[in-house]
């Protein structure tokens, strides 16, 4: 089976700051690899898959990119509703451990 | 509008088998790029992926937890059913439903785009 590890497992960030949160897949994965973002109590929500397409309706602050084991997950601008839990999946099956952000 | 929603006991005696239901509208379970999967999570722990059913029936299942599913489909229904054996505290969780959704673009790919709300399943005698 395929891991995903993320990375940093939590972060501090303050609202206007970029913010990268890095996937890495065990083996190569050819871009197949979704973003989802969680708030408390909350089911998770899309955000981008084939690594850079974002779903309909997400703000294009949130971007993707990546090939080959490594992706990357980037906010341009942090808004204040953007504090939440991120995720990566591969292929719909293996999800990463999470990224929790939170307000410095 | 695409919905799912889940169902099923809030709680369960341990070595009892769990069965949950997902009751989707919007689309059919028979569409070829479609299915079904299950996941959980467990209080302030990430997702995992447990099951998934596919257009044409066929199943796959978590490697760490394939002997203790089993996944189905209704389709007349437009449901698709999880049942869980041999409960154990450690399997209170919450439980999704979600359509996964594919596409192609030189490779396959696939992602998760409507998920239930989740049912909160806990086990204890």
């Amino acid at each position: 089976d395929i891991q995903m590890t993320q990375s940093p497992s939590s972060l501090s960030a303050s609202v206007g700051d970029r913010v990268t949160i890095t996937c890495r897949a065990s083996q190569g994965i050819s871009n197949s690899l979704a973003w989802y973002q969680q708030k408390p109590g909350k089911a998770p929500k899309l955000l981008l898959y084939a690594a850079s397409r974002l779903e309909s309706g997400v703000p294009s602050r949130f971007s993707g990119s990546g090939s080959g084991t490594d992706y990357t997950l980037t906010i341009s601008s942090l808004q204040p509703e953007d504090f939440a839990t991120y995720y990566c999946q591969h292929q719909g099956w293996t999800f990463g451990q999470g990224t929790k952000v939170e307000i410095k | 509008q695409v919905t799912l929603k889940e169902s099923g006991p809030v709680l369960v005696k341990p070595t009892e088998t769990l069965t949950l239901t997902c009751t989707v509208s919007g689309f059919s379970l028979s569409n070829a790029r479609m299915g079904v999967s299950w996941i959980r999570q467990p209080p302030g722990k990430a997702l995992e992926w447990l099951a998934h059913i596919f257009s044409n029936d066929e199943k796959s299942y978590s490697t760490s937890l394939k002997s203790r599913l089993t996944i189905s489909k209704d389709t007349s229904k437009s449901q698709v059913v999880l049942t869980m054996t041999n409960m154990d505290p450690v399997d209170t969780a919450t439980y999704y439903c979600a359509r996964r959704n594919s596409g192609y673009d030189f490779h396959y790919y696939y992602y998760m785009d409507v998920w239930g709300k989740g049912t909160t399943v806990t086990v204890s005698s």
